[in-house]
């Protein structure tokens, strides 16, 4: 069964402060991995990561893939308090022509002023 | 470009009636997929369409059902509900399959 865990389960930091969360999986037929951000609504896309784009960065947000761990990082620098939110990591895998994505359990963050 | 929309944004049923949730997705995207998010569980998967073909399933039993018309709008059905079908259900679209998904805003499922 694909598993995929990220850690930390939740952190706390202050404004200003760069936090790493991390993801790990262990999956059979690895396609990519993506990362998502959830406030109060559904899941917005931030990144996918496969093995012809390991690193992606979009302002403060930057995240890279390990493939030969099996894990990935998200950073963020300078938080700031909009950045309060649950991060999603997820897996896709397919075989022949079915696909799917696993989810981690997400990290949630809190960043106070 | 519109998102993916979902209709009814919220729902409330009792044991063992039945319950249809719909899914637009973004215009142009093919692959429509279904999640249930729960706060213990998670978001798990729960099927995803391309083409008007079931592509995958998760592990959910049979009374989860799905199907994609040929304008990919996409529809799920829940039959004979459970108190632990309460959940928020996710619909997410993609370009294409393993491509990167958009979620919609969801269904607030409340059984009673």
């Amino acid at each position: 069964e694909d598993k995929v865990v990220q850690s930390p389960l939740s952190l706390v930091v202050h404004e200003g402060d760069t936090v790493t969360l991390n993801c790990s999986y262990e999956v059979t037929n690895f396609r990519s991995l993506l990362w998502y951000k959830q406030e109060k609504k559904a899941p917005t896309f931030l990144f996918m990561l496969t093995s012809s784009g390991i690193e992606k960065k979009s302002g403060r947000l930057s995240s890279i893939l390990d493939k030969k761990e099996l894990s990935s990082i998200l950073n963020i620098t300078a938080t700031q308090t909009g950045d309060s939110a649950i991060y999603l990591c997820a897996v896709a895998t397919s075989g022949g022509s079915n696909y799917k994505l696993t989810f981690g359990k997400g990290t949630l963050l809190t960043v106070n002023p | 470009k519109a998102g993916v929309t979902q209709t009814p944004r919220y729902l409330i049923k009792t044991r063992g009636q039945q319950v249809t949730l719909s899914c637009s997705p973004i215009s142009g995207h093919r692959s429509v997929s279904w999640y249930q998010q729960t706060p213990g569980q998670g978001l798990q998967f729960l099927f995803e369409y391309f083409s008007e073909t079931q592509r995958n399933k998760g592990n959910f039993p049979g009374r989860f059902s799905g199907r994609q018309f040929s304008n990919s709008r996409s529809e799920m059905n829940v039959s004979t509900l459970e108190l632990g079908d309460s959940a928020l259900y996710l619909c997410a679209s993609g370009p294409r399959l393993a491509s990167e998904q958009f979620f919609g805003p969801g269904t607030r499922l409340t059984v009673l």
